[in-house]
């Protein structure tokens, strides 16, 4: 049972427009969440943090929101740039430092 | 440069050899993570350490996974026998309980097992 899901395996979007990726929980319990990306043959590298007493967050080009009623968080990306053509993934955690991870979205940006 | 260090990037063998991955977390950091990256499942956690004692490895096929932390440098993730559904990318994580933001983990490149 997936109790975090990352419903489209991939996503094409035009240089320069938005890029929004989303992810949906299933545990209410859930508080902290972070999104990863990942290059092909590298490890996934932290990008964005958001914690359940927040519904939204902030860094440069990247904004995570988060929807406790919805179970639902996306990331967006604006302007996105063909360097952020990666796998991104979002987890989750009751707070215990064990993250469930997402099955990945692939992002291509498309110059 | 702090990294995670994961060996070996590749391996090939054969079914029912014993397989291990080694991995060296960054210094300092007191929490280790295994990860198995596949299509399905996407990044299943399979067990992870704290200050080098087993916490949870729940995620783990126990008849033929075993994870260990011999020293504070040096995480060990062993399979035997390997089967053919063990091919996978492998991945080691280390983070620093009380860092900020909370839980952040910092990953090697991974091991890309097949097994024939």
């Amino acid at each position: 049972d997936q109790q975090v899901k990352q419903n489209s395996p991939s996503l094409s979007v035009q240089e320069g427009r938005i890029s929004i990726l989303n992810c949906d929980y299933t545990n209410s319990m859930f508080d902290y969440f972070l999104w990863y990306k990942k290059y092909p043959a590298e490890g996934p590298t932290f990008l964005i943090s958001i914690s359940s007493i927040k519904d939204k967050n902030e860094d440069g080009r990247f904004t995570v929101f988060l929807n406790k009623s919805a179970k639902h968080l996306s990331l967006h990306i604006v302007p996105s740039q063909p360097g952020d053509s990666a796998v991104y993934f979002c987890a989750a955690s009751t707070g215990t430092y064990k993250y469930i991870f997402g099955t990945g979205t692939r992002l291509k940006v498309l110059a | 440069d702090a990294r995670v260090t994961q060996t070996p990037r590749h391996k090939v063998t054969e079914m029912g050899q014993e397989v291990t991955m080694r991995c060296q977390p960054i210094l300092g950091h007191n929490t280790v993570f295994w990860y198995r990256q596949t299509m399905m499942q996407g990044l299943e956690l399979l067990a992870y350490f704290r200050n080098r004692a087993p916490l949870d490895d729940s995620g783990m096929p126990k008849d033929r996974f075993s994870a260990e932390m011999p020293d504070a440098t040096l995480a060990t993730l062993k399979i035997q026998p390997s089967e053919p559904r063990d091919s996978a990318v492998y991945f080691c994580a280390s983070g620093l309980v009380g860092g900020a933001p909370m839980g952040i983990q910092y990953f090697g490149a991974g091991t890309r097992l097949s097994v024939l």
